[in-house]
């Protein structure tokens, strides 16, 4: 069965780039679904950061989107997130998704872990 | 604060029924945009409950539902177990913001 398995730093500096890579494992990324960055906040609040379908199309929260890359790496069968200029509101437990499109909002059946990231000095 | 609200917490004795609402607007749910909902238990990978407003994923039990009607969603478990006991969320597009949102969650407590 598939699994998503994010990883990366957990700490990064202040106006530094966060990057975080999405292993997908037990099936391929070359499927007709959407890969999906969504983080938590300290407070629990569940924000979407964006997606990318396998073929490269992006949509990207607009409150983040000058700051964010998310790309796919079909030879490896993983998906990355890219965020710059980071500020401690960016603290947060990152996850990577797989999303089932759909005309009217897509869901996401499955989620990975979660990897915690930290910005601080 | 969330566009799409929900009641901090509910709480229920095993055996009841307990429903959680998830507040949007005309933008939003309003807009006809599905409403999918998730149980999240910390530590772990959230998981999937109701899609498509109504929908449940195979694995997922009848005990759990879902509804939609105007600006509004909801979901219902009935037969509450203690293991129901987490948090849960619910989420839809709004086509003003161009964002997919979430609600603020909501956390279950099994008396």
């Amino acid at each position: 069965q598939v699994q998503l398995q994010e990883s990366g730093p957990g700490l990064v500096k202040p106006s530094g780039t966060l990057s975080l890579t999405c292993i997908v494992s037990g099936g391929s990324i070359s499927r007709t679904n959407w890969w999906s960055w969504v983080r938590q906040t300290p407070e629990k609040e569940l924000e979407w950061i964006g997606e990318i379908s396998h073929s490269g199309t992006t949509n990207y929260n607009p409150s983040l989107k000058s700051r964010v890359t998310i790309s796919v790496d079909k030879s490896k069968n993983q998906f990355s997130l890219r965020l710059s200029s980071v500020t401690a509101a960016d603290t947060a437990l990152y996850y990577c998704a797989r999303v089932i499109p759909s005309v009217a909002v897509g869901h996401i059946d499955l989620w990975g872990r979660g990897t915690l990231v930290t910005v601080s000095s | 604060q969330s566009v799409l609200t929900q009641p901090p917490s509910v709480s229920g004795a095993p055996g009841q029924r307990v429903t959680i609402s998830c507040t949007g607007s005309s933008s939003n749910i309003g807009a006809g945009y599905d409403v999918h909902w998730y149980q999240h238990l910390p530590g772990t990978a959230p998981k999937l409950l109701i899609y498509g407003n109504t929908n449940r994923p195979s694995g997922v039990p009848d005990r759990f539902s879902g509804s939609k009607s105007g600006t509004s969603a909801s979901l219902a478990i009935t037969g509450l177990q203690v293991e129901d006991e987490a948090d849960y969320f619910c989420q839809s597009y709004d086509s003003s913001l161009f964002v997919v949102l979430f609600g603020g969650g909501t956390k279950l407590t099994v008396l």
